[in-house]
């Protein structure tokens, strides 16, 4: 099993949709978790934090669930600039040092 | 823009030859980490870097090295080209280790032929 996986989608939604992403991870130890989005041959930008009690950015909420060991993202009413490849990354401790890891990402395509 | 930069932007290499990446970090920021990406995949964690020293590593072998100096910028070193190292090489900043925000830079598209 994988330390953390993603279902790649692509997920096709029309603007206005809510849709979201789950990421599961295997290591119960880990510290801390976050959502970034790259675009198409751009760099990960970071999205969001997630916080065991959950947060929520506008359109973007995020939760944390520690005892399934998933985290997932959900977005309201899409737009079409919301089209992109969301990865999740997970941060544990190994040796002393945070190691963070990456899932494959989930691709969205928010169509008119 | 997130303040990181990397170059170069693209690179031919061909198997067996050593490669050398940059990348400078946001000032002030103390930790980079380096990330291989594939194409498809998501970014690899290769190692990071804190106050110019290796403090994390993630299952990248020994040709893969590394260096930070004091003015915010870095190195990732391949020696000994593969085809398989052909990628999207990323750093990224941030002011403390493990639970801080990372800055990504652009990234260098390296194609080892």
């Amino acid at each position: 099993r994988k330390e953390v996986e993603q279902d790649p989608g692509p997920f096709n939604v029309p603007e206005g949709a809510t849709v979201a992403f789950n990421c599961t991870y295997s290591n119960s130890a880990s510290q801390s978790f976050f959502w970034y989005r790259q675009d198409c041959r751009k760099e990960p930008k970071l999205l969001m934090s997630v916080y065991s009690s959950g947060n929520e950015d506008g359109r973007f909420t995020a939760q944390l669930n520690r005892a399934s060991q998933y985290i997932s993202l959900l977005i309201r009413d899409s737009k079409l600039s919301d089209s992109a490849t969301y990865l999740c990354v997970v941060n544990s401790v190994s040796g002393g040092s945070y190691i963070p890891t990456f899932g494959r990402g989930t691709s969205l395509i928010v169509h008119p | 823009e997130t303040g990181v930069t990397q170059s170069p932007t693209h690179l031919i290499k061909t198997r067996g030859q050593q490669v050398t990446l940059r990348c400078s970090s946001q000032s002030g920021h103390n930790t980079v980490s380096w990330y291989q990406q594939a194409l498809g995949q998501g970014p690899q964690f290769i190692f990071q870097y804190y106050r110019e020293e290796e403090n994390g590593r993630g299952n990248f072998p020994p040709r893969f090295s590394g260096l930070q100096f004091p003015n915010y910028s870095s190195e990732l070193n391949v020696n000994a080209l593969e085809l398989d190292d052909s990628a999207l090489y990323l750093c990224a900043s941030s002011l403390v280790e493990g639970t801080d925000t990372q800055y990504f830079g652009p990234g260098t598209r390296l194609t080892v032929l």
